[in-house]
């Protein structure tokens, strides 16, 4: 099926191990983004991409690294694992010429202990 | 103060209702709003988008922007149990700047 795939789903990570959350979409998006969702912080945006070999940082990068060498993937990663990074993660991604909505990928649940 | 503010609720209606759930923002330049579903353990999905300001009806769901009060509402008329999900409001400005921004979300419940 068409879509964002995302993974893994869970991942347990002890303090300063590093690791890649996988993202990829089968939509030819031009535009992908990584999110965080924390209870009562709702979501944040913490990279994007407007196409490949092109990134830039949202509101709380700290702490993670993104490149974008192809249309379809976009990995996050996790350079040295912080608890605080302990959340729930989106990727996302839409056309630049069609409608505003994003397609959301299903998630990566991430504990840091 | 957020850009976009969003009641988290809880809010618990019985089955049939009419809900009315609502997003304030500041920002005048904003221009494309969105209605995001989100079930739990789920991504979220979008439900409708609206272009400036006016209406737009999909089924039982009814989308409106008022940009003079910059004020959104998501209407849902015959509400179901399958209905209970948090629902989030997005906003952006015309252009390429493709990001959003997010109000918190709002828990719905619908009883049987």
């Amino acid at each position: 099926n068409a879509g964002v795939t995302q993974t893994p789903k869970f991942q347990v990570l002890k303090t300063g191990q590093s690791m890649t959350l996988q993202c990829a979409q089968d939509m030819n998006h031009e535009y992908m983004s990584w999110y965080r969702q924390d209870p009562g912080m709702g979501l944040r945006l913490i990279h994007y991409s407007v196409g490949a070999g092109i990134t830039d940082q949202g509101e709380v990068p700290n702490g993670y690294n993104v490149s974008r060498s192809t249309t379809e993937d976009f990995p996050l990663r996790l350079l040295s694992a912080a608890p605080s990074q302990t959340s729930v993660y989106f990727c996302a991604s839409t056309q630049t010429t069609t409608g505003p909505g994003y397609t959301f990928g299903s998630g990566t649940r991430l504990t840091v202990v | 103060q957020k850009e976009v503010e969003q009641d988290p609720g809880p809010l618990s209606v019985p089955e049939g209702a009419i809900v009315s759930l609502n997003c304030t923002y500041s920002n005048s330049a904003f221009q494309y709003f969105m209605w995001y579903r989100q079930y739990s353990r789920k991504g979220p999905e979008l439900l409708m988008y609206t272009y400036s300001s006016g209406n737009k009806e999909d089924g039982r769901f009814t989308a409106q922007v008022d940009k003079s009060s910059k004020y959104i509402s998501l209407f849902i008329r015959d509400s179901q149990p399958s209905d209970s999900a948090t629902y989030l409001c997005a906003m952006r400005a015309a252009g390429n700047n493709r990001k959003l921004i997010w109000g918190l979300g709002t828990s719905l419940a619908v009883n049987p």
